[in-house]
């Protein structure tokens, strides 16, 4: 079965401090990898996705991809109260569905 | 760009009514959408994928009888919940690819549509 895994949190850090949000994933297959965020009674919105080995960057937020150890990450710089969500890790397999973690719920306290 | 809509954001029925839930592409055309369930505390389930002009594809234990996808165009697919019942009372989200765009694996979401059975 195609797991993706990701602490559930809660995870949370002072306003203006680096939050880090981990997830790993079982198929070595998956080609593509996103990040959603997702505000309570909402539905997800996409932060960015990556695909190649390495870091990319966007704006305050950067997505880490190591595909020998199947771990993506998501950093996020100078956490703002507006970021307390949960953050949802996706793979991309190869029918090209999306399978997603469990999410992490952060809270970015002020 | 890359806009999804869905209609409506919320609805209450009574048991044993249809709900009818419509998923569009504004901006692009979208050749597969997705339908999601969400319960509350617990992440996003597939329920099926819809690729226009043919059957949907259901997940594993989704029964395709109760929940109908019909997706006639490139930028409409619709989820008819038959005979809902409480237990069917969930967060329903549809999302959709964009064909064109700089990752086509990438999903944008609606904004969800709240079903209460009461």
């Amino acid at each position: 079965q195609k797991e993706v895994e990701q602490n559930s949190g809660p995870l949370s850090v002072p306003e203006g401090a680096i939050a880090s949000l981990n997830c790993t994933y079982s198929d070595r297959g998956s080609q593509s990898f996103f990040w959603y965020r997702q505000y309570s009674g909402k539905s997800p919105e996409l932060i960015m996705f990556i695909y190649s080995n390495g870091d990319k960057e966007d704006g305050r937020f950067t997505a880490q991809l190591n595909k020998a150890s199947q771990y993506v990450s998501l950093l996020i710089r100078d956490s703002q109260p507006s970021d307390s969500a949960t953050y949802l890790c996706a793979a991309s397999g190869s029918a090209r569905q999306l399978t997603f973690g469990s999410g992490t719920q952060l809270t970015v306290l002020p | 760009g890359a806009v999804v809509s869905q209609h409506p954001s919320w609805v209450i029925c009574k048991s044993g009514t249809s709900v009818k839930i419509e998923c569009r592409s504004l901006d692009f055309q979208a050749t597969t959408m997705f339908w999601y369930r969400q319960f509350p505390k617990q992440s996003l389930m597939l329920m099926a994928t819809s690729n226009e002009g043919s059957k949907a594809t259901y997940e594993q234990g989704v029964e395709k009888d109760k929940f109908l996808i019909n997706h006639a165009s490139l930028t409409l697919s619709t989820l008819t919940v038959t005979s809902a019942h409480p237990e069917d009372s969930s967060f329903y989200i549809c999302s959709a690819r964009d064909p064109a765009g700089a990752s086509t694996d990438t999903q944008y979401f609606g904004p969800g549509t709240r079903l209460t059975v009461l």
